[in-house]
């Protein structure tokens, strides 16, 4: 069974950093991509960042861009998401999504989210 | 990045209705369009892949159509357990990005 765990969110104040993990399970993950994609309360989906099987291509939404950092660990089977320099607007449910390796890479299995707030 | 609006933001349905929801893509996306539905605090959930191909294990009543720039979701008669908001996307482009989502409520 393919599983997905998100943790690290937490209440932190502006300017500082958190880190986000997401452990991989029931599937060979250096197979697919990974993407965190976050949700602001009460709002739509967002979508953060990604990064391929092997590290090689990693993207990121412009709001991010800069302070946020994808990584990933295929040994430890981890994907992470290091934020610094982090804004009120950055509050939300952080979800880690795994993306089909097919031709329409559709995020087929998702976490259920760890949830970060950002403020003093 | 693509643009992706949907339509209407929210509607109000009834058990058995038709419902359409609608996408448009600010740029030829061909079929690289994915529908997800969300129901209050769960994660999302894929229905519809490649514009239309229904992930295994979602009902037949949902179906996705359209290609280019415009996409719909249709479910042919509205459940109890549909009652959510629904999400198009895009993966043609590496950025990946979503509609604002449409809430389907009663």
């Amino acid at each position: 069974e393919v599983q997905l765990v998100e943790s690290g969110g937490g209440l932190v104040q502006p300017g500082r950093s958190l880190r986000l993990s997401c452990a991989a399970s029931g599937f060979t993950f250096d197979d697919f991509a990974m993407h965190w994609v976050r949700q602001a309360p009460g709002k739509g989906l967002e979508w953060v960042s990604s990064i391929s099987w092997n590290s090689g291509l990693v993207e990121y939404a412009d709001s991010v861009k800069g302070r946020f950092t994808i990584s990933r660990d295929n040994a430890k089977n981890s994907v992470s998401l290091q934020m610094n320099s982090l804004k009120p607007e950055d509050t939300a449910l952080y979800y880690c999504a795994r993306a089909d390796s097919g031709f329409y890479q559709y995020f087929d299995y998702w976490g259920q989210g760890t949830r970060v707030t950002v403020s003093s | 990045d693509i643009q992706m609006t949907q339509s209407p933001p929210s509607l109000s349905a009834s058990v058995g209705d038709r419902v359409i929801i609608a996408c448009r893509a600010s740029e030829n996306i061909a079929s690289y369009l994915n529908w997800y539905q969300q129901r209050p605090g769960q994660a999302p959930k894929l229905l519809v892949f490649g514009a239309s191909s229904l992930q295994s294990g979602v009902p037949s009543r949902f179906s996705g159509g359209g290609s280019g720039t415009e996409f719909t979701l249709t479910i042919s008669s509205l459940q109890p357990e549909d009652f959510a908001t629904y999400y198009c996307q895009q993966t043609y482009r590496t950025r990946r990005t979503f509609g604002q989502g449409t809430r389907v409520q009663i």
